[in-house]
């Protein structure tokens, strides 16, 4: 019953660096999101992959890449990480695309770039 | 047209009191109106959700009211818990279009003793 897993939970990383957040659902969700959560910013979508072998970008895509391994797997890569790139991550899963029934949220990556 | 917004960005209520966060969508098409409950270190959580062929939903001390002609939606939170404190995200979709949730920027409740 774990929902959406996210790993790592924490992360520094030195400007330049890159690294893979991780997340999977076991809830056979077909959607999947990657969002990041800044102060007085709220809740901004990086990409999303509305279904199996689908990837898009969302409102703040530029310097993130994304990967849809198979349908429970959705990871999210900083190839040269930046400073503004400092922020919490958030991946969730809905069982169609559109959020009619509502995103489960995994409990967050928090990177901190130097 | 894709906005949501919401008011206010923090809230202070005593333990007891009714919290109450607002929210204003311009978007007609929109037809799925969820809130999220985030918790410190926590991800966002549904919490409540209304469609608008209903004025009103509630779930135990929690009240969505719905205003469609004024685009309005608002979160009652009665007898406010201290466990209640966290941020508030109202949301709005087209249920069934292929389109995005678009999220409101939160509103931090703290309920005090």
């Amino acid at each position: 019953n774990a929902g959406v897993t996210q790993t790592p939970k924490f992360q520094v990383l030195k400007t330049g660096q890159s690294m893979t957040l991780q997340c999977a659902q076991d809830m056979n969700h077909n959607s999947m999101y990657w969002y990041r959560q800044d102060p007085g910013m709220g809740l901004r979508l990086i990409y999303y992959s509305a279904s199996e072998g689908t990837t898009d970008k969302g409102e703040v895509p530029n310097g993130y890449n994304v990967s849809r391994l198979n349908k429970r797997e959705f990871s999210l890569r900083l190839e040269s990480a930046a400073p503004s790139q400092t922020s919490v991550y958030f991946c969730a899963s809905s069982p169609t695309w559109g959020g009619g029934s509502g995103y489960t949220f995994g409990s967050g990556t928090r990177l901190t770039v130097v | 047209q894709q906005q949501v917004k919401q008011s206010p960005q923090s809230l202070i209520v005593q333990k007891g009191g009714i919290s109450i966060i607002n929210c204003a969508y311009e978007n007609t098409a929109f037809d799925y109106f969820p809130w999220y409950q985030q918790f410190p270190g926590k991800g966002p959580a549904l919490l409540i959700a209304i469609r608008p062929d209903v004025s009103e939903k509630k779930e135990g001390r929690f009240t969505i009211s719905f205003n469609k002609s004024a685009k309005q939606f608002s979160l009652h939170i009665m007898d406010s818990q201290p466990g209640d404190s966290a941020t508030y995200f109202c949301a709005a979709s087209r249920e069934t279009s292929y389109d995005k949730v678009i999220f409101g920027p939160g509103t931090s409740l703290s309920v005090i003793p």
